[in-house]
C-alpha cells in the first residue's frame, strides 16, 4: 500500500482558500486518490476521489499532476465548522469496489476567525 | 449512501473484561473492517471482516485478542478480549458504499479501561 505523507498541521483565516498537499511517491497504477474529514468524536467522512488530473464537487476540489505522485486537496472560502482532521489515502480499486486502505497522519485544520 | 451503527457508543470497563461492539450497516456489504483510533492520532486498520470466512488481521493483531465475527452481509462484531488500560482507544467499523474505494464509518465506540 502507497504511504502517504500530509503536514501535521495547518491554520487558515475564515474565507480563505485552503490547500493540503499530500506526497504518494509510491503510488500504484490502480490506486484511487481520496480524502476523508474527521471531527472530533466522529467516525471519518468522505470528502473526495480522484485518479488523475482534477475533480471538483460540492465541497472540493482534487487536483492530481499527471505523475500522481502527489495530490492537492482545494477547500474554497473556510469557514469555523472546517476546523477538522484531513485524511489522504491510497488504495487499489479492486473489483467489487473497496479494498483496504492505510490511514496516515492527517493534517489538522485550524480554522481561525 | 450507506449508514453504519455502531453499539455501545461509549463504555468503560474493568481490566481483565471483555467488551464486543457491535456494527450494523443498512445495506448489504461484502467487506467490512475494523479501526482503532487511540487518542490524537490516525486510524489503525486492526482486520478485515468477509462474510463467511474467518477475518484477515493486520500485523500486530491476532484473534484471540480482538476477535470477529461476520454472521450476515450487514453485521459484525468486534470483541476487545482481557482488556488492559492500554486497550483505550475509539474503535470504529467501516464498509464500503459500493461505488469504489469509498469507505462510510461508523461514529465510534469509545473504550476506557480502568
Amino acid at each position: 500500500l502507497a504511504k502517504t505523507t500530509q503536514p501535521i498541521s495547518m491554520d487558515s483565516y475564515e474565507g480563505q482558500e485552503v490547500n493540503i498537499t499530500c506526497s504518494h511517491n509510491n503510488i500504484a497504477t490502480n490506486d484511487y486518490i481520496t480524502w476523508y474529514q474527521q471531527f472530533p468524536s466522529q467516525g471519518p467522512r468522505f470528502i473526495i476521489q480522484g485518479y488523475k488530473t482534477k475533480v471538483t464537487n460540492e465541497v472540493a476540489s482534487l487536483f492530481i499532476p499527471a505523475d500522481r505522485k502527489s495530490s492537492t486537496l482545494s477547500l474554497p472560502r473556510v469557514s469555523l465548522s472546517d476546523t477538522a482532521v484531513y485524511y489522504c489515502l491510497v488504495g487499489d480499486m479492486k473489483p467489487g469496489g473497496y479494498q483496504k486502505v492505510t490511514f496516515g497522519t492527517g493534517t489538522k485544520l485550524q480554522v481561525i476567525p | 449512501s450507506a449508514v453504519i451503527s455502531q453499539k455501545p457508543s461509549r463504555d468503560i470497563c474493568q481490566r481483565g473484561t471483555s467488551l464486543t461492539i457491535q456494527c450494523q450497516v443498512d445495506s448489504q456489504v461484502t467487506m467490512m473492517f475494523w479501526y482503532r483510533q487511540q487518542p490524537g492520532q490516525s486510524l489503525t486498520l486492526i482486520a478485515t471482516a468477509n462474510q463467511g470466512s474467518e477475518a484477515t488481521y493486520e500485523s500486530g493483531f491476532v484473534i484471540d485478542k480482538f476477535p470477529i465475527s461476520r454472521p450476515n452481509l450487514t453485521f459484525s462484531t468486534l470483541t476487545v478480549s482481557n482488556m488492559s488500560p492500554e486497550d483505550s482507544s475509539i474503535y470504529l467499523c467501516s464498509a464500503p458504499t459500493g461505488r469504489g474505494t469509498e469507505a462510510f464509518f461508523g461514529q465510534g465506540t469509545r473504550l476506557t479501561v480502568v
